[in-house]
């Protein structure tokens, strides 16, 4: 079974310009989240969606938007990118629904290196 | 309140050695323990989890520790291999809300 998938893998854009990511979640689920990981920290959680909408938002500026598609794809977007914006962009996804009573697992893919320069 | 701390940043053990991780965190609505290896240029992979009601759980080489009134919990790997010489990050969760620590390298030596 395919895991989750993002593309590209490695991407270089300079400043001011905007970039668009690209995952695929593990067959059957319906709930994605981005996470940024800056080199030597942990990931930090950007966005969570589920059925297309929006159920979660960390705290990063309106630079970042996300969207979810029906087959449950989803697009991370960063406008205006600043050097501080390379890093490593995860990909989650999970089951079911937030709010369930029982916790789901999240399961990453391999991300997708950006360097902004 | 939603910090999870970690530590220590980095470590190092001898083949066969116990490498032992710690986490602590503020949030008494987290309900969900997960602990990730993370290699480099890869994204993190689950490695074992635990929920609060409990107080140790193990799987083969790992082990987590929940102590639920201190509000720590931490990672023991016996036998620690070569192999397992990755980045470990603890994360702590309600619902779909997953906040991570720091992470933790560890260098396991041959």
């Amino acid at each position: 079974d395919a895991g989750v998938t993002q593309s590209p893998t490695h991407l270089i854009k300079t400043r001011g310009q905007h970039v668009t990511l690209r995952c695929s979640p593990i067959s059957g689920h319906k709930s994605v989240s981005w996470y940024q990981q800056v080199l030597g920290q942990g990931p930090q959680f950007i966005f969570q969606y589920y059925e297309k909408e929006e159920r979660g938002r960390g705290n990063f500026p309106d630079r970042f938007s996300a969207r979810q598609f029906p087959n449950y794809s989803s697009e991370l977007n960063v406008n205006a990118l600043l050097l501080g914006d390379s890093a490593l962009y995860l990909c989650a996804s999970s089951l079911g629904a937030p709010g369930l009573a029982v916790q789901e697992t999240q399961y990453f893919g391999p991300g997708t290196r950006l360097l902004v320069l | 309140q939603q910090q999870v701390k970690q530590s220590p940043q980095s470590l190092i053990v001898q083949k066969g050695g116990i490498s032992i991780i710690n986490c602590a965190y503020e949030n008494t609505a987290f309900d969900y323990f997960p602990w990730y290896q993370q290699f480099p240029g890869k994204g993190p992979a689950l490695l074992i989890a635990i929920r609060p009601d409990v107080s140790e759980k193990k799987e083969g080489r790992f082990t987590i520790s929940f102590n639920k009134s201190a509000k720590q919990f931490s990672l023991h790997i016996m036998d620690s291999q070569p192999g397992d010489s990755a980045t470990y990050f603890c994360a702590a969760s309600y619902g779909q809300n997953f906040v991570f620590g720091p992470g933790t390298r560890l260098s396991v030596l041959p």
